[in-house]
């Protein structure tokens, strides 16, 4: 398993700020990823936190508005940039473990923003 | 990826079975087919994956016919802890992408 936690849990944030959420995991790995669940909504991911290198984004969101840093095996981090009230939503970030078949996703707790 | 369609909501009551087909009629050769659960304020937790057949686990079974273009996600003898939303999800299952694209989900309901 995999013991992921997130900085901060929750924030209430002004328009037009920015926010940093941090994900640390217990041991190295390899995948990690960043979604956005929307109140009342499933999932959407984000992108993909590559160490060493520029995240790969998924259509819909780009660098300026969600940079994403990878300096090692065990951390990441997220930043919701020029914040608006539409993005206001739980932010996760999870890793991934592979099994004898397959792969096991870990998702964090959450972060979850509120922006005013 | 393959798109995954499951029913919405669902309503139950203690100690019944449910059972929540998902439909994932696009599914490639070497997809997974992978159960999550997530309950209010958490994360998404993992509950059961499969390829084919039956897959058992403490927690649930997981049927897929032959054709894979379905699965089951049966739980016996609910609680009202179990009362979540529940992710059908296909993927590769390798650590190549590891990239899960969630759908709707279903919203189970577990009544005294």
């Amino acid at each position: 398993s995999a013991v992921i936690s997130q900085k901060p849990s929750r924030d209430i944030c002004q328009r037009g700020t920015s926010l940093t959420i941090q994900c640390q995991v217990d041991s190295q790995v390899t995948m990690m990823f960043w979604y956005r669940q929307q109140p009342g909504q499933s999932l959407t991911l984000i992108a993909t936190a590559n160490q060493g290198s520029e995240a790969t984004y998924e259509s819909g969101f780009v660098i300026d508005k969600f940079p994403i840093s990878r300096p090692n095996l065990t951390f990441s981090t997220l930043t919701v940039s020029n914040m608006s009230p539409e993005d206001s939503s739980i932010y996760l970030c999870s890793v991934v473990r592979l099994r004898d078949l397959g792969s096991e996703q870990y998702f964090g707790p959450g972060t979850r923003l509120t922006v005013t | 990826l393959a798109k995954t369609t499951q029913p919405i909501s669902m309503d139950s009551y203690e100690g019944q079975e449910v059972n929540i087909t998902c439909s994932h009629n696009n599914i490639a050769t070497n997809d997974y087919i992978t159960w999550y659960q997530q309950f209010p304020s958490q994360g998404p937790r993992f509950i059961i994956q499969g390829y084919k057949t039956k897959v058992t686990n403490e927690v649930a079974s997981l049927f897929i016919p032959a054709d894979r273009k379905s699965s089951t996600l049966s739980l016996p003898r609910v609680s009202l802890s179990d009362t979540a939303v529940y992710y059908c999800l296909v993927g590769d299952g390798s650590s190549n992408t590891g990239k899960l694209i969630f759908g709707q989900g279903t919203t189970l309901q577990v009544k005294p």
